[in-house]
């Protein structure tokens, strides 16, 4: 059983859609981050959400923590092949992190 | 500045066989970590370091061991290699804020 469970696994789309991820747990997190990671590389940190009901922008990347940091969400505005990768969510606890499985994204050209 | 190196990149080993996996950083950071990634599971923390000579068990370190002699490296050792144990492994490491992690490009590890 995954401690943060994403949704959609796998999502595929045209160039230019808007689309949403999301990531929850029964747990609340000081604070939760996103990577991305892209076919044989490490993930990297888009960003990390601290408060609840924080907004963060990322140019074209929306990110927003739930209000009982338990959840968040990631919306990508008119995508680009350029955004297909792996997107991670990860809690933070005392010294480690939790990651959840991510969501698989392939945006066609 | 490399940031965190992992080798090899591949390797096959046969059942019962052991290895090192080869990880360093030259960020001065503190804190290190193996993770291994099993397709459709996300990443699952193997053992952690918070400085060199300690090192701590995640949620998955059974059949595996590893040290912490310098800030610079943090080897992990398979001893009794297991067809379980086919996954890629990827080493990472943060400063004083263990939420931004960087991460080194894994290692992909097949067990035969």
């Amino acid at each position: 059983t995954q401690l943060l469970e994403q949704s959609p696994q796998f999502l595929s789309i045209q160039e230019g859609e808007n689309l949403t991820v999301y990531c929850n747990s029964s747990s609340v997190f000081s604070s939760l981050q996103w990577y991305r990671q892209e076919p044989g590389e490490g993930p990297v940190l888009l960003v990390t959400v601290v408060t609840g009901g924080e907004v963060k922008k990322l140019k074209r990347l929306t990110f927003q923590f739930g209000d009982a940091r338990k959840d968040s969400s990631l919306h990508i505005t008119a995508a680009q092949p350029g955004d297909t990768g792996l997107y991670l969510c990860a809690g933070a606890g005392n010294n480690d992190m939790r990651f959840g499985a991510g969501t698989r994204l392939t945006v066609k050209p | 500045n490399a940031g965190v190196t992992q080798t090899p990149k591949f390797r096959i080993l046969k059942i019962g066989q052991s290895m090192t996996l080869q990880c360093t950083q030259d960020m001065n950071h503190n804190y290190m970590y193996w993770y291994r990634q099993d397709p459709g599971m996300g990443l699952k923390l193997i053992y952690y370091s918070v400085g060199a000579g300690i090192t701590d068990k995640g949620e998955v370190p059974n059949g595996y061991n590893v040290s912490r002699s310098t800030t610079e490296d943090f080897p992990l050792r398979l001893e009794l290699a297991a067809p379980s144990q086919t996954s890629v492994y990827f080493c990472a490491s943060s400063g004083g804020d263990i939420t931004t992690q960087y991460f080194g490009p894994g290692t992909r590890l097949t067990v035969l």
